[in-house]
């Protein structure tokens, strides 16, 4: 059982460079989100879905695309990288978007240069 | 606008000694409080949560409480000990909703020998 998985965990871009971010989890859980970390501020939620086939878009969504390809994996695509999406990302899943814990994946350290 | 904030960055407690990890917040529509902790390199894991329609929540040696009239929470964590070294986050949410979950910055805290 090993929750949530992100890869890459580290990736090193120049700007306009395209990339896809992979997160899968065996829990069965519904529903998945996608976050990124800045130094000195909180998690802000950038995408999510609720439930297979379904997404929305979080507090920061600009300049990001999600795939929930099945039940298990959620991807976040970069189009065009741009230094400002330097950040750490997290993957996470919960039961359903409701009163359950969300679980976090190890994050992937990205650096647009 | 930061609506949960985190105001001590960083916390250093002797192992034994009770550690208190503050959080206040704005948005009188939080109604949802959870407390994550997060290792280098890795991601946050859940720690305990607390529902606005109590003061406190207990779970081992951590417990929450909550003073909505203050609108201030604070995490114990008794008796500390060197594992507890990591960052914590306050995180609150409307209507108990994952995707509304808006993090604090994080305090750092440190339990020494």
């Amino acid at each position: 059982n090993a929750g949530v998985t992100q890869t890459p965990k580290f990736q090193v871009l120049k700007t306009g460079q395209s990339m896809t971010l992979q997160c899968a989890q065996d829990m069965n859980h519904n529903s998945m989100y996608w976050y990124r970390q800045d130094p000195g501020m909180g998690l802000r939620l950038i995408y999510y879905s609720a439930s297979e086939g379904t997404t929305d878009k979080g507090e920061v969504p600009n300049g990001y695309n999600v795939s929930r390809l099945n039940k298990r994996e959620f991807s976040l695509r970069l189009e065009s990288a741009a230094p400002s999406q330097t950040s750490v990302y997290f993957c996470a899943s919960s039961e359903v978007n409701g009163f359950y814990e969300q679980y976090f994946g190890p994050g992937t350290r990205l650096t647009v240069t | 606008d930061q609506q949960v904030k985190q105001n001590s960055p960083s916390l250093s407690v002797q192992e034994g000694r009770i550690s208190i990890l503050n959080c206040d917040y704005t948005n009188s529509m939080f109604d949802y409080f959870l407390w994550y902790k997060k290792y280098p390199a890795e991601g946050p894991t859940f720690l305990i949560s607390i529902s606005s329609i109590k003061d406190k929540n207990e779970d081992g040696r951590f417990t929450v409480f909550l003073n909505k009239s203050a609108k201030h929470l604070s995490l114990h964590i008794v008796p500390s000990q060197p594992g507890d070294s990591a960052v914590y986050f306050c995180a609150a949410s409307v209507d108990g909703t994952a995707s509304k979950l808006t993090f604090g910055t994080g305090t750092r805290l440190q339990v020494t020998l």
